[in-house]
Formats: C-alpha cells, sequence, structure tokens
C-alpha cells in the first residue's frame, strides 16, 4: 500500500526567505505524485503534480517541486515567500484505482513579517 | 472552471442524530470522493464512487455510509452521529483514469460539531 510522509508539521519562515517543504512517498510503481494547498477555512487547490518526464515541475503561485526517485521525495520550493502563503500544504501520491489519493499528513506554513 | 458545492459550511448537531453531508459536482465527473480532515491526520478517505450507484469503502467506513442516484451528486450519511466524528469533511471528485493520473478537485469543506 501506498504511504506519504511530511516529516515537519509546522515551519515558520519570513517573509521573502525561501522554503522548502518535505515530501517522501512509498509505492510500488512509478507515482503520480500532487501538492495541495489549503488556506485557512478554505477546501484544497492543487499546486503542481508529476506525472511523468521532467522531474522539476513548476505550478502556480511560484511554486516548484522536483521528484527525486532515488530519495522517493518530491519536495516543494518557492524562492521567496509572500504573506499570502501563509496556509497548509499537503503532498499526495497517487493510486491505480479510481483515482484515489494517498496524502500526508500536511505541513502548515507560518509566515512571518 | 470546476465547481464542487457542499451543502453546508458549518454543522452542529446532537450524539445519536442521523446526519446528512451533500455534495455536488459541476464537471460531469465520474468519480466523487468523502474525506474527513483532522489535525495531524492529513486526509483520511471514508468513501468514494465511480459511477452512479457504485461506491467502495475507504480507510476508515465505520460509521458512515453513502448515496449516489445521480452523476453530479455524492452523500454523506452519518448513521447515528457521535462525538468521535467532530470533524472537517472534505468532498472531490475526479475524472475516471486507471493510475490516479487525473487530480481531484474539492469543495470547500463542511466542519461539523457533534455535541
Amino acid at each position: 500500500a501506498q504511504s506519504v510522509t511530511q516529516p515537519d508539521i509546522h515551519i515558520t519562515v519570513s517573509e521573502g526567505a525561501s522554503l522548502e517543504l518535505r515530501c517522501n512517498y512509498s509505492y510500488g510503481a512509478t507515482p503520480y505524485l500532487f501538492w495541495y494547498v489549503q488556506s485557512p477555512g478554505q477546501g484544497l487547490q492543487l499546486l503542481l503534480k508529476y506525472f511523468s518526464g521532467d522531474t522539476l515541475v513548476q505550478g502556480i503561485k511560484g511554486f516548484e517541486a522536483e521528484f527525486k526517485r532515488s530519495q522517493s521525495s518530491f519536495n516543494l520550493r518557492k524562492p521567496s515567500v509572500h504573506w499570502s502563503d501563509a496556509a497548509e500544504y499537503f503532498c499526495a501520491v497517487g493510486a491505480a484505482s479510481y483515482g484515489k489519493l494517498t496524502f500526508g499528513q500536511g505541513t502548515i506554513l507560518t509566515v512571518h513579517p | 472552471d470546476v465547481k464542487v458545492t457542499q451543502s453546508s459550511r458549518y454543522l452542529v448537531k446532537r450524539t445519536g442524530e442521523k446526519v446528512f453531508l451533500e455534495c455536488v459536482q459541476d464537471m460531469d465527473h465520474e468519480n466523487m470522493f468523502w474525506y474527513r480532515q483532522d489535525p495531524g491526520l492529513g486526509l483520511r478517505l471514508i468513501y468514494f464512487s465511480y459511477d452512479v450507484k457504485m461506491k467502495e469503502k475507504g480507510d476508515i467506513p465505520e460509521g458512515y455510509s453513502v448515496s449516489r442516484e445521480k452523476k453530479e451528486r455524492f452523500s454523506l450519511i452519518l448513521e447515528s452521529a457521535s462525538t468521535n466524528q467532530t470533524s472537517m469533511y472534505l468532498c472531490a471528485s475526479s475524472r475516471p483514469e486507471a493510475g490516479g493520473r487525473y487530480e481531484q478537485y474539492f469543495g470547500p469543506g463542511t466542519r461539523l460539531t457533534v455535541t
């Protein structure tokens, strides 16, 4: 069975600093990987996804993620964080049947001015 | 744009009540999902449906049932609400594709409190 681990429950950064959120997955085949963001009181919005090809994936809001098969990782990065990026971030891996997703525990991002 | 709507943003129910959470999507998606979200646990799949009247249990189906009579509507039912079902409930939909290729689109969530 697939699983996703986000090692950091809570991260605090200063506005303008760079950001990296970690995601490790376990899956037997080539994974389909996703990052979602959830602003307070809202549903989840897709930031980016990886299916195949270029291992560096660009998403919305200036985010990118890099797939590293050897490390079973799909870390999310942003070079300069804005206060509006404060939210909870979820990494997910897609399953082979019916498009089910398995989510990580989430990482809460706090941005200090 | 895909739109997934949920009938209530906030709901307060009493222990033992039967509770219905409704979800509607407007993109003709075959797949629909119900999750509950709890702090530190991420999203856990309760049930999903891949077609009208078809359903499959997810990881935590106990205490829940679902109904899908029309393609656009997927209902989550708490047969007898309990305090440990106090949570945020999220509905999602997606196109059908073996391999999990297509992303899921989420509704805004229903925060349910059972007292």
